[in-house]
């Protein structure tokens, strides 16, 4: 089957503008993870679903950062107003949720987000 | 609050050699997992190894194995026979011992195999 899938590949955009990023998780993983990654930087986590349900937004770094969820599947990053410090590859995860072992989490190969 | 530490921006070994990665961290949880992963230019995110904190015996996967020192709170990468395909960036990284939460890396070293 497919893997974690995230659109656009690139994204350049110019400041004050809204940017849309998508991730499709591997089906039937209930979990997913938005990160972000800053120049030369590790992961910085951002939010997690469980399902279509938000119990960990604490990575959010502001108010024009919000993610949804719906069915289940596709998720959606949007970032208003953007700023520079933006810029960044925002990579997405999914991971089963079976049990309480360890489920790992899978990449997507990310959105690279140039604000101009 | 944990913590992953990576103390070697940079690093490079020579073809077919052995190369050991740092990694410290903190954390007041007794049960957690920790991971090793690679990051080629191409940015896939793979995950190269795990360890369970409960787990005593030091994890190997082929050429690569771990050095888990859990009361020092020390887990570092051991790359034997080194590759070139092994160039990358490699992020340590904790994840509390529950079957679904949030990753946290430490910074990443940049490795680099020389022919």
């Amino acid at each position: 089957g497919a893997g974690v899938s995230q659109s656009p590949s690139n994204k350049v955009t110019e400041k004050g503008k809204d940017v849309e990023l998508r991730c499709d998780p591997i089906s039937g993983h209930t979990a997913l993870y938005w990160y972000r990654q800053s120049l030369g930087q590790g992961l910085e986590f951002l939010i997690y679903f469980q399902g279509n349900s938000a119990p960990d937004k604490s990575g959010l770094p502001s108010d024009r950062f919000s993610a949804e969820r719906t069915g289940g599947s596709v998720s959606t990053l949007t970032i208003q107003r953007t700023q520079q410090e933006d810029s960044a590859v925002y990579l997405c995860a999914s991971s089963l949720v079976a049990g309480h072992s360890y489920n790992e989490q899978f990449f997507g190969p990310g959105t690279r987000l140039t604000v101009l | 609050a944990q913590t992953v530490t990576q103390s070697q921006p940079e690093m490079s070994v020579q073809e077919a050699e052995t190369v050991t990665l740092s990694c410290t961290y903190d954390t007041s949880e007794n049960n957690y997992y920790l991971f090793w992963y690679k990051q080629p230019p191409s940015r896939q995110m793979i995950l190269v190894i795990r360890q369970e904190a409960y787990k005593q015996q030091n994890a190997t996967e082929n050429r690569f194995s771990v050095n888990f020192q859990k009361a020092a709170k020390s887990f570092s990468l051991k790359i034997s026979d080194s590759q070139l395909g092994d160039t990358a960036m490699y992020f340590c990284a904790f994840m509390k011992g529950t079957s679904y939460d949030k990753v946290i890396f430490g910074p990443g070293t940049s490795l680099s195999v020389i022919p």
